[in-house]
């Protein structure tokens, strides 16, 4: 079992969209469209952001939205803002052993 | 509103087992819809999933960690544990249990708890 592959930073500034790419293999990423996405402020548990590859959960502001291609999911974040300023991590379900991966994380900075 | 909430020893000695719990409220651990996992993080790294438990008792084990890895659940007292055998230094890290849905995706989590272990 691999992680799944984040950049290790972005960076964007306030008002600006960014893009965060999470690739994984045919046995997880590439087969379901099961991807989600968590917000992690220092200090606290993770908050889900996107479920099932593009559903965002009642609560989560539709400028964080979810999309991918083939081995490749995405997590784009537009009209940037301060508060935005989080580690991302992306988790796909995988076929082998009913398990799940986790991406190394990507901390974004507002400048 | 769901809440989980995990406990145990914040200290645990070389080798020895950690053993967590991990207790639900504001919901039913006996639902179908659910699995029901345990996630860590060590200090300033990223997210490892640990295993997932069924309210049935069917478990889901990291192949990395299977060896040293228990899950148990207690449908009386809404609670499901974790137990790590053999730990070492490097399972130092922040311990969360999480309610897992449509593609064991984790969705309600539960606020950490630090397990150091020490020699």
């Amino acid at each position: 079992q691999s992680a799944l592959t984040q950049p290790a930073s972005v960076s964007g500034s306030p008002g600006q969209s960014i893009t965060i790419s999470c690739t994984g293999t045919s046995s997880d990423v590439g087969i379901y469209d099961l991807v989600s996405w968590y917000q992690q402020l220092p200090g606290k548990a993770p908050k889900l952001m996107i479920y099932e590859g593009s559903k965002r959960p009642s609560g989560v502001s539709n400028r964080f939205s979810g999309s991918k291609s083939g081995n490749t999911a995405s997590l784009t974040i537009s009209g940037l803002q301060a508060e935005d300023e989080a580690d991302y991590y992306c988790c796909s379900y995988a076929s082998s052993s009913s398990y799940v991966v986790f991406g190394g994380g990507t901390k974004l900075t507002v400048l | 509103q769901l809440q989980l909430q995990e406990s145990g020893p914040g200290l645990v000695k070389s080798s020895e087992t950690l053993s967590l719990t991990c207790t639900v409220s504001g919901g039913s651990i006996s639902s179908s819809t659910y699995y029901w996992g345990w996630i860590r993080q060590p200090p300033g790294k990223g997210l490892e999933w640990i295993g997932s438990i069924y309210y049935s008792g069917n478990t889901y084990y990291n192949p990395s960690l299977k060896s040293r890895v228990t899950m148990s659940v207690d449908t009386s007292k809404n609670q499901f544990s974790l137990k790590l055998s053999s730990v070492t230094a490097a399972d130092t890290a922040v311990y969360h249990c999480a309610r897992q849905g449509p593609g064991k995706a984790p969705d309600y989590w539960g606020q950490g708890t630090l397990v150091t272990v020490s020699s």
